[in-house]
């Protein structure tokens, strides 16, 4: 099945600079990629997705890459605020079916 | 919107007990998932649904049961709670493939 690598566990930025955030996926056939943040003590909430067919995404501060070849998609937070402090799961959804494979997430941590 | 009610939002049991999670949902979503998550080690699937009286095994779903015979709820049974399963249990739903996955607010278990 499918198997989704979340290469940082831990990513610390300074406010105001960028983070990235990389993950690998296995399964050649997924083409769903989202991204889900849980802030401390709180469930996760979808922050943003990207298909197969596209490779680039943007949503405000937001942009998420996907390379197929290389079965490689990575979320950019641009402009890094102190509410961006959380953890992040990417995950990757099989074509054929419904099953949603997570990373093991990134926490990230903004510093003033 | 909607809202994805899980309880009871901590649950106590003794090891070698049969223990029950429920989890309800408002938004007429077909899809419904069982998650388990530990500290460090992200989400992992333990079953999921895809419309009343489906079931699909996810990669954990040895020690478990789960039940869906209305397609607002879904409930999962730990059948025999053991010291290592202390973990936070998440129930999600979607519409359907590619559309976004919302989250309940969790069930912490502890066996003791």
């Amino acid at each position: 099945g499918e198997k989704v690598e979340q290469h940082e566990s831990t990513l610390s930025v300074r406010e105001g600079d960028s983070a990235v955030i990389n993950c690998t996926y296995t399964d050649t056939a997924s083409s769903y990629f989202p991204w889900y943040k849980q802030e401390a003590g709180k469930s996760l909430h979808f922050v943003i997705d990207i298909r197969s067919n596209v490779d680039r995404k943007q949503s405000q501060r937001l942009i998420v890459l996907l390379d197929k070849k290389a079965k490689r998609f990575s979320l950019h937070i641009t402009a890094t605020q102190p509410e961006d402090s959380a953890i992040y799961f990417c995950a990757a959804r099989d074509y054929g079916n419904e099953k949603i494979t997570f990373g093991a997430g990134t926490k990230l941590t903004i510093k003033p | 919107g909607g809202i994805i009610t899980q309880t009871p939002k901590f649950l106590i049991g003794q090891e070698g007990q049969k223990l029950t999670l429920k989890c309800q949902q408002n938004f007429n979503h077909d899809t419904m998932y069982w998650y388990r998550q530990d500290s460090g080690k992200g989400l992992r699937l333990i079953y999921y649904s895809i419309t009343e009286n489906d079931l699909q095994k996810g990669d954990l779903s040895e020690g478990y049961d789960a039940s869906r015979e209305k397609k607002s709820s879904f409930s999962l049974t730990v059948t025999s709670a053991q010291k290592n399963e202390m973990a936070v249990f998440l129930c999600a739903s979607s519409q359907g493939k590619n559309t976004e996955v919302f989250f309940g607010k969790g069930t912490r278990l502890t066996v003791v």
